[in-house]
């Protein structure tokens, strides 16, 4: 069995500030790992994932995320936030033997960016 | 090329009604996956279908909902004599076969019940 947990329901920065999202998994298995983004009424749209390669991983504007195996975390960081990165995030747990997208989602970090 | 189609976007319906949630995944993905998401929750998986296939329904609720993705047309998932507590945000997610994890949400349907 798989679980997510995000600490902090919401997060606040200033623009050009570090942004760093906390994620913990449980995996009994040797896990996948996803984070998502959701802005206001539209779906998720994948930012990264991680499969069990490289352990830093590289997404879409400009985020990242490490797999910290000991650590069971995969934080996800962006070295500069930008206004256009408010929006609500999600990170996500794949069972990786399996061959289809049952995921298991954490409940979700609501990033806010200020001028 | 067309993402995944939802619709409606915005559903109303008073208890006891029933609602249809349609989706119409990317073309070329043969996998279909329902997913709901309460307020102040992350997305709960419900459902994987594949065309006239129920792949995986280890989220459904045990009664009052179906979904199904028939040889032709959208995947349908059917919730029968809503009450309150079915109201939500319900996503449809794709994939082409064989990608774990990789998948492409539509925009999802809101369920309000009054």
């Amino acid at each position: 069995a798989q679980s997510v947990t995000q600490l902090g329901s919401h997060v606040s920065v200033s623009e050009g500030a570090l942004v760093l999202l906390r994620c913990n998994y449980s995996s009994s298995v040797p896990p996948y790992l996803f984070w998502y983004v959701q802005y206001p009424n539209q779906g998720l749209q994948l930012l990264l994932k991680y499969t069990s390669a490289a352990t830093l991983v590289k997404g879409i504007n400009g985020f990242e995320a490490e797999f910290k195996k000991s650590e069971t975390s995969f934080h996800l960081t962006k070295p500069s936030a930008h206004m256009s990165d408010a929006a609500e995030y999600f990170c996500a747990v794949h069972a990786g033997g399996t061959s289809y997208g049952k995921l298991t989602f954490g409940q979700g970090t609501i990033l806010t960016v200020h001028p | 090329n067309a993402g995944v189609m939802q619709n409606p976007r915005h559903l109303v319906r008073r208890r006891g009604q029933e609602a249809r949630l349609r989706c119409s995944p990317m073309k070329g993905h043969s996998h279909v996956y329902w997913y709901r998401q309460l307020p102040e929750e992350g997305l709960k998986f419900m459902v994987y279908l594949q065309k006239e296939n129920i792949i995986d329904e280890s989220g459904m609720p045990k009664e009052r909902f179906s979904a199904e993705f028939p040889k032709e047309g959208p995947s349908i998932l059917r919730i029968q004599q809503v009450v309150r507590g079915d109201s939500a945000a319900y996503f449809c997610a794709s994939s082409p076969a064989d990608i774990g994890g990789e998948l492409f949400f539509g925009e999802g349907s809101r369920l309000t019940v009054l």
